[in-house]
């Protein structure tokens, strides 16, 4: 597609569950980043890749969160056992080189503990 | 840890005037400085990018200047429409990283009053 598409735009779930967000980056961007908006907030990093592997991942709150990249492309994030705490917006960027090309953004996937 | 502080958080302005966004950083040693676009429900769209070197970038009716040493950095906009409504993001990459670990401030959110 012609940018970042994100999937789902929204996601109502309870706590405890197990959720997963997806990214698909600007077709030929090899950096993808996944950052996180809570309301009223800036986005906070979470983590990048450069290609498959995780080139930093220190933004990521606790092991509840766990994202992957396994072909360079599509990127999962995955978040066990909910809490309300991570109610949030989870942005996806991309960018064509790698840590310094200006980013992409998607609309992001709107995820609701309840 | 880089801190990025956007003052005014929120103005109103009649369309035609123009608009002054502020933003400062704590730490100077940045790799370069973005400003974003956000609306409602969306994602964000990269308007201005300046490397660490420069004193300004400018696009159309934006202008944004950079002042490294003080820690700020300025968005311009001339001649407001009621299109420029939305919320502006400053964002500082840390010097050792790129980009790939922006720090973002809340934002100035902005409406101009037809």
């Amino acid at each position: 597609g012609a940018g970042v598409s994100q999937t789902p735009s929204n996601k109502v779930t309870e706590k405890g569950k197990y959720v997963e967000l997806r990214c698909d980056p600007i077709s030929g961007h090899t950096a993808l980043y996944w950052y996180r908006q809570s309301l009223g907030q800036g986005p906070e990093f979470l983590i990048y890749f450069q290609g498959t592997g995780a080139a930093d991942d220190s933004g990521l709150p606790n092991d509840r969160f766990f994202a992957v990249r396994p072909e360079g492309s599509v990127s999962t994030l995955k978040i066990q056992r909910t809490e309300r705490g991570d109610s949030a917006v989870y942005l996806c960027a991309s960018s064509s080189t790698g840590s310094t090309g200006e980013l992409f953004f998607g609309e992001g996937s709107r995820l609701t503990v309840l | 840890k880089q801190e990025v502080t956007q003052i005014p958080a929120a103005l109103s302005v009649p369309e035609g005037e123009n608009l002054v966004l502020n933003c400062s950083f704590t730490d100077s040693a940045i790799y370069n400085l973005q400003w974003f676009r956000q609306d409602p429900g969306k994602g964000l769209t990269s308007l201005l990018l300046i490397q660490s070197s420069q004193r300004e970038q400018t696009s159309g009716r934006l202008n944004a200047s950079l002042d490294k040493s003080s820690g700020r950095s300025t968005l311009y906009i001339a001649a407001s429409q009621p299109g420029d409504s939305a919320t502006y993001l400053c964002a500082a990459s840390p010097g050792a990283y790129g980009n790939n670990r922006l720090a973002f401030g809340k934002g100035n959110q902005v409406v101009v009053i037809p």
